[in-house]
């Protein structure tokens, strides 16, 4: 299993140019998250995703767009990038377990730099 | 106030050493506590998971939780060169599809 893959592993933006951020998972799993990293501030969620066809918003959702059309992909894109976004972002998964220990997989993150 | 506290370090121990690693949060209706271990320009990874208070051990680990006090803490007995990564706490109100809060992670750095 690969886990969660994530594309690019890097990219550099100028303001105003979009671009979009693939996420696979091969776990199967119903739940996946975006989330963005940034220094001082921890991980905070983007938009999320319980299942095929289906989004929402986290708790900073401005200036980004999600898809999750097929159950293993979940998309993230920057229609006019701006330099507040240059960040590290991480994609995750989580499989739904009642009851259990519904452990977050992460990927190994984009590093995205809007000039 | 952020919901969930974290010393951002770093904090550099001899290898050996017994490491404490804490959070305190705001939320009491936080149930399930989390510490994540996040390597350099990698992702993080769950480290240990434990529901309502009380304490959990795996292998050097040990994650403690004292809700009437509203403080966590991991321990690392035996600290080794590659523990040196950055530490998050996290923790959600419910089960099912987890809304998670994030401390801001600890980095620690164990000295050979």
């Amino acid at each position: 299993n690969a886990g969660v893959t994530q594309t690019p592993k890097f990219r550099v933006l100028k303001t105003g140019q979009s671009m979009t951020l693939l996420c696979a998972q091969d776990m199967n799993h119903e739940y996946m998250y975006w989330y963005r990293q940034d220094p001082g501030m921890g991980l905070r969620l983007i938009h999320y995703s319980v299942g095929e066809g289906t989004t929402a918003k986290g708790e900073v959702p401005d200036g980004y767009n999600v898809s999750r059309l097929k159950k293993q992909n979940f998309l993230l894109g920057l229609e006019s990038a701006a330099p507040s976004q240059t960040s590290v972002y991480f994609c995750a998964s989580s499989p739904y377990l009642a009851g259990g220990e519904e452990t977050q997989y992460f990927g190994p993150g984009t590093r995205l730099l809007v000039l | 106030q952020k919901e969930v506290e974290q010393d951002p370090g770093p904090l550099s121990v001899p290898e050996g050493a017994i490491v404490s690693l804490n959070c305190t949060y705001s939320n009491s209706a936080f149930q399930y506590f989390m510490w994540y271990r996040q390597y350099s320009r990698k992702g993080p990874e769950l480290l240990m998971y434990t529901y309502s208070s009380g304490n959990k051990e795996d292998g050097r680990f040990t994650a403690q939780v004292d809700k009437s006090s509203k403080y966590i803490s991991l321990f690392i007995r035996d600290s080794q060169p590659s523990d040196s990564a950055t530490y998050l706490c996290a923790m959600s109100i419910t089960g099912g599809y987890q809304k998670v809060t994030f401390g801001i992670g600890t980095k620690l750095q164990v000295i050979p």
